[in-house]
């Protein structure tokens, strides 16, 4: 089972400032089968990036993905106000695919 | 636009069987990966498993031997069930839809909650 560990586990940051997400996997990840997920309370998670670094349809280009092997990066280049939320990245490279545990964007 | 809906019992008894369903609106139940994922509540998320439209299945080790994803296209509908609960399997259950060509879980419903007690 390829593990994904996301860090940090809660990022503390004000609207317009650029936050840096990471997620690293063990072992290696195909780059192409890397996906970052953003849910709000009470939601279900939205699709951001597939494939690492492939905005998915409708997300602003202030989201941006990228990384290979087992080391991937989603950064949001200005923090708008509904970007506070849990961001998470998911493999499905390999069975079973996996989630990382999910890094908690916070107003500062 | 594609539009995912569960539906199912909230409450289900210690050892008994979960049953949801997902209805699918907007676009057909073919040509697609068609999973089940679950989220504790206040936790992260469990790939439960997926049913590809031609008819196999792949599940999560840690549930292979209590789950089971059937797809119905009469009704445009797929389901899950989940055999011999416990109050570990209290969560949120989402379905999910997509292909390799983005995600295989690209498209999301809702959630329903499920919770196990007696």
């Amino acid at each position: 089972e390829i593990v994904l560990t996301q860090s940090p586990g809660t990022l503390s940051l004000s609207p317009g400032e650029r936050a840096t997400l990471s997620c690293g996997a063990s072992p290696s990840v195909s780059s192409i089968y890397l996906g970052w997920y953003q849910q709000k309370p009470g939601q279900a998670p939205r699709l951001l990036i597939y494939g690492a670094s492939s905005r998915a349809t409708g997300i602003p280009d202030r989201f941006s993905g990228r990384g290979s092997g087992t080391d991937f990066t989603l950064t949001i280049s200005r923090l708008e106000p509904e970007d506070f939320a849990v961001y998470f990245c998911q493999q499905y490279g390999s069975s079973p695919w996996t989630f990382g545990q999910g890094t908690k964007v916070e107003i500062k | 636009q594609v539009h995912l809906q569960e539906s199912g019992p909230g409450l289900v008894k210690p050892s008994e069987t979960l049953s949801l369903t997902c209805t699918v609106s907007g676009g057909s139940i073919s040509n697609f990966y068609w999973s089940w994922i679950r989220q504790p509540p206040g936790k992260g998320l469990e790939w439960i498993g997926y049913l590809y439209y031609i008819g196999s299945t792949d599940y999560n080790p840690s549930l292979k031997s209590r789950v089971t994803i059937s797809l119905d296209t009469s009704k445009n509908q797929f389901s899950l069930k989940l055999r011999s609960v416990t109050a570990a399997d209290t969560a949120v259950y989402y379905c999910a839809r997509g292909d390799y060509n983005t995600s295989p879980t690209e498209i999301w419903g809702q959630g329903t909650l499920v919770t196990v007690s007696s």
